[in-house]
């Protein structure tokens, strides 16, 4: 079974800290992205990575910031946590397949909330 | 800027009967578009991919159909069951990007016994 594993389940934080969350998928997928999900406003996708080194921006990618050194590892950073940044977050990674994806597989969420 | 539009309000049925849900996107041309299922506090489940030159999938109780003249998807379920309850998430795909994968807002279904 595919397995997206993300670091924390529920995580507070102080407005002003450094945050890091972080991802790991098992099964060599070229494609991690990172999503918050607050209600009445769906899946936003922050950061976006195809590989090793490689980020891209995604709709709302303002206040974050995201590393990808080892394929399997992917961290959203969120270097001075506001408010604002209370949300759920999700992870995900997908195999590429010819010009595009498959199915992408989901972590099980990081519920974080910054006081 | 592209758009994907899908009901906001939930969509309340009965046991038994078909539910269908909408996905509309614009300004752009996808090549496929996928369904995904999603319980409360829980990550989306891939449920189907439909490409650009299928008319129609289907999988066990689920259809999934595309028309890019439309630019539309509808997804159906039918023989529904209280268990169908979720939100349902579609994902015309690619999004501008090189792998770009966003997601329309949802819809919530309840199937009611």
């Amino acid at each position: 079974d595919v397995k997206v594993t993300q670091s924390s389940r529920y995580l507070v934080k102080r407005t002003g800290e450094k945050v890091f969350l972080e991802c790991v998928q098992d099964m060599d997928h070229e494609n991690m992205f990172w999503y918050r999900q607050d209600p009445g406003l769906g899946l936003r996708l922050i950061y976006f990575s195809y590989d090793v080194k490689m980020k891209e921006k995604g709709d709302i990618p303002e206040g974050y910031s995201v590393s990808r050194e080892k394929k399997e590892r992917f961290s959203l950073i969120l270097e001075s946590a506001s408010t604002n940044q209370t949300s759920m977050y999700l992870c995900a990674s997908s195999p590429s397949q010819g010009q595009g994806l498959a199915e992408a597989f989901f972590g099980q969420g990081t519920r974080l909330t910054v006081v | 800027s592209q758009k994907i539009e899908q009901n906001s309000e939930a969509l309340n049925i009965q046991e038994g009967k078909t539910a269908t849900l909408t996905c509309n996107y614009t300004n752009y041309s996808p090549a496929y578009l996928q369904w995904y299922r999603q319980d409360p506090g829980r990550g989306p489940v891939f449920l189907l991919l439909i490409r650009e030159n299928e008319k129609e999938k289907r999988k066990e109780r689920l259809k999934v159909t595309f028309d890019t003249t439309l630019k539309q998807s509808l997804f159906h379920i039918t023989a529904s069951q209280p268990a169908d309850s979720a939100t349902y998430l579609c994902a015309p795909f690619p999004s501008g990007g090189y792998n770009k994968l966003i997601f329309g807002a949802g819809t919530r279904l309840a199937v009611h016994p």
